[in-house]
């Protein structure tokens, strides 16, 4: 399809344990983003990349946290050593350029036991 | 750290009502965004404001700027049950950031 492709859908994983989370974005969009969504709530942004550089990675929840984005097109969100509170639907969006209209992909939800 | 909130934090009525519901703040904004996201998906753009005082209709809903664009409402007039999800307004932060709203869920019953 031609919309933002995110996998896995669903990821369960133990405690301590690393995962990592993709995001296909629509081709031609240089800017990706990344944001986490607790159960029912808002959007939390984590980062955001234009073409293959994030120029501000401070919405990263911690350490634990990576995110890198190859050949201006898949991006890939690293979580180490899992916490509980980790678990959440990690969204990813991309857009023509920065601050155009961001189309979302369904989300990985990711659960941490 | 700015903060959009939105109101009501949770709406149920029946088909055919109307409805308001608010994202407010104490910044300026240059442009505000509305999306809706159904269950299982991710959020759909619906609407992007930017003059003050802007006005915007999609349909049934209607979107409005504030003047001082610190605040944005959206109108959904004689709702359906498709109108149903939680409804997010969101603006750019400072250097390449995005703040989504606390958001509304509505529910409309047939």
């Amino acid at each position: 399809g031609a919309g933002v492709s995110q996998s896995p859908s669903n990821k369960v994983t133990e405690k301590g344990k690393d995962v990592e989370l993709r995001c296909d974005p629509i081709s031609g969009h240089t800017a990706l983003y990344w944001y986490r969504q607790s159960l029912g709530q808002g959007l939390e942004f984590l980062i955001y990349f234009q073409g293959n550089s994030a120029p501000d990675k401070s919405g990263l929840p911690s350490d634990r946290f990576s995110a890198e984005r190859t050949g201006g097109s898949v991006s890939t969100l690293t979580i180490q050593r899992t916490q509980q509170e980790d678990s959440a639907v990690y969204l990813c969006a991309s857009s023509l350029e920065w601050n155009q209209p961001q189309h979302f992909g369904d989300g990985t939800r990711l659960s941490i036991l | 750290t700015q903060l959009l909130e939105q109101s009501p934090q949770f709406l149920s009525i029946q088909e055919g009502e109307n409805l308001t519901v608010y994202c407010n703040s104490s910044s300026v904004f240059s442009s505000l965004q509305w999306y809706r996201q159904e269950p299982g998906e991710g959020p759909v753009l619906l609407v992007t404001v930017v003059t003050g005082g802007e006005v915007k209709k999609l349909k049934r809903l209607t979107f409005q700027f504030g003047d001082a664009r610190k605040d944005s409402s959206l109108h959904i007039t004689a709702a359906q049950p498709g109108d149903t999800g939680l409804y997010l307004c969101a603006v750019t932060s400072g250097t390449y950031k995005y703040i989504f709203g606390t958001g509304t869920r509505l529910k409309v019953l047939a």
